[in-house]
């Protein structure tokens, strides 16, 4: 099983909500990702997990909130988005964080905050 | 910091044309490159990646790359397109001796494939 499942598959929110995204894999990877992607443009990276504990933070905002509750799951909470947050949420996994291991790609979220 | 550059953001193919799609990265130091794909509606899937050795590597669905280190680039090839390779290709790196590793994408190509 190669896969990386996200839900929801879209998801539509106001600024005032609170709302989670959930990542799951089952390839035994100790590390995972989770990428914003904006229409028309790369991924870019937010947050990466190794080994359930946060060892990359790209100077995301708080409104964005990551959790690692077990070397499975990875969640990312969501809480007072502003319009300019909507985009495609990518969660990736790697069986470490090293630069040698490829990444397997979920199929993402798709958030519109109104 | 390591950066990813693709020359073109759309080329447009007819079937059976010959693919090339450019990018160079910027770093001066080691580097793993690798072309993701994107297929309309679909997940990034890794087609190839270099880490070491022959420089021209083979990957998935008939594409092969070759890296060229003197130019720093990392070119994307199929002899022959078909219409299901219509999709976005990025093209990233990532530094396995910096501090730590993550993957910086290039902006991405377009590729529109006509029967």
């Amino acid at each position: 099983d190669t896969e990386v499942t996200q839900t929801p598959k879209h998801l539509v929110m106001g600024m005032t909500n609170k709302k989670s995204l959930k990542c799951e894999q089952h390839m035994g990877h100790r590390a995972m990702y989770w990428y914003k992607q904006k229409a028309k443009k790369p991924p870019e990276l937010m947050f990466v997990y190794s080994y359930e504990k946060l060892s990359i933070n790209e100077s995301v905002p708080s409104r964005f909130s990551p959790e690692c509750p077990n070397s499975s799951l990875l969640n990312l909470h969501l809480h007072a988005l502003q319009p300019e947050d909507s985009a495609l949420y990518l969660c990736a996994s790697s069986q470490g964080q090293g630069a040698f291991y490829e990444q397997y790609f979920g199929p993402g979220t798709r958030l519109t905050v109104t | 910091a390591q950066s990813v550059s693709q020359h073109n953001h759309h080329v447009i193919l007819s079937e059976a044309a010959s693919l090339e799609l450019g990018c160079n990265y910027s770093y001066g130091g080691t580097v793993n490159l690798f072309w993701y794909v994107q297929y309309p509606g679909q997940h990034l899937q890794l087609l190839l990646k270099y880490f070491s050795g022959d420089p021209l590597v083979k990957g998935i669905k008939g594409f092969e790359a070759e890296f060229i280190k003197s130019k720093f680039s990392f070119n994307l090839r199929k002899p022959s397109v078909q219409w299901s390779d219509t999709a976005e290709y990025f093209c990233a790196v990532n530094a396995p001796n910096s501090g730590y590793s993550t993957l910086t994408f290039g902006k991405g190509t377009m590729l529109l494939v006509s029967p």
